[in-house]
């Protein structure tokens, strides 16, 4: 059964503290995703990441970083969280650009 | 402006009646278009996946893509409560996909 996990599911943070949100996909997809998820905003394209340590930026990157050092994990990093950054945050992997995107269940992050 | 457009905002059908929502799209350079469905506090999960013009069915969901209206369309057959979910429009481009806000479906027995 293909799967994308995603840990923690809920994390509360306070401004300025770092942040770690982690990826998991076993269907060695080559092409992972990071996307946030606001009302009235919908889902916008943090980063994405073609392969080990090959990664772009999407549409909102400021703010944020992300590490890809094993096809299978794809990690979303916050130096300094602000409290903008609270949101519900999604992780998605795909065999190629374009193919179909496997979801994670989601993390809310909430920053005070 | 929102490259994808969904309408209605919500939508209230009856157990058994069909569901049809609508997606308008900015541009028409796409031919990658997909709609999904996010149950309350949970990811999203991939109902049909389009990449012409026409028709493609999925079980109960069907869409109909015009890309010349700049125009997808889904249509659930014979919905049931466990179908009461937000449903999300995504149109592919360069780098991945754009959402739409999405149509709130409830569905009573």
């Amino acid at each position: 059964d293909m799967k994308v996990t995603q840990m923690p599911r809920y994390l509360i943070k306070r401004m300025g503290e770092n942040v770690l949100l982690e990826c998991g996909q076993d269907m060695s997809h080559e092409t992972m995703y990071w996307y946030r998820q606001d009302p009235g905003l919908g889902l916008q394209l943090i980063y994405i990441s073609y392969d080990v340590d090959s990664n772009s930026e999407g549409d909102i990157p400021k703010g944020y970083r992300v590490s890809r050092k094993k096809r299978e994990h794809f990690s979303l990093i916050l130096d300094s969280a602000k409290t903008n950054q609270t949101s519900v945050y999604f992780c998605a992997s795909s065999s190629g650009q374009g193919d179909e995107q496997y979801f994670g269940p989601g993390t809310r992050l909430t920053v005070l | 402006q929102q490259k994808v457009q969904q309408s209605p905002e919500s939508l209230t059908v009856s157990e058994g009646a069909m569901a049809s929502l609508n997606c308008t799209f900015s541009d028409g350079t796409s031919d990658n278009f997909r709609w999904y469905r996010q149950h309350s506090g949970k990811g999203l999960e991939v109902l049909v996946s389009i990449f012409s013009d026409g028709e493609k069915e999925e079980g109960r969901f069907t869409a109909h893509l015009n890309r010349a209206s700049l125009h997808v369309s889904l249509h659930i057959r014979e919905p049931q409560p466990s179908d009461s979910a937000v449903y999300l429009c995504a149109m592919y481009y360069a780098q991945g996909l754009t959402f739409g806000l999405g149509t709130r479906v409830s569905v009573f027995p």
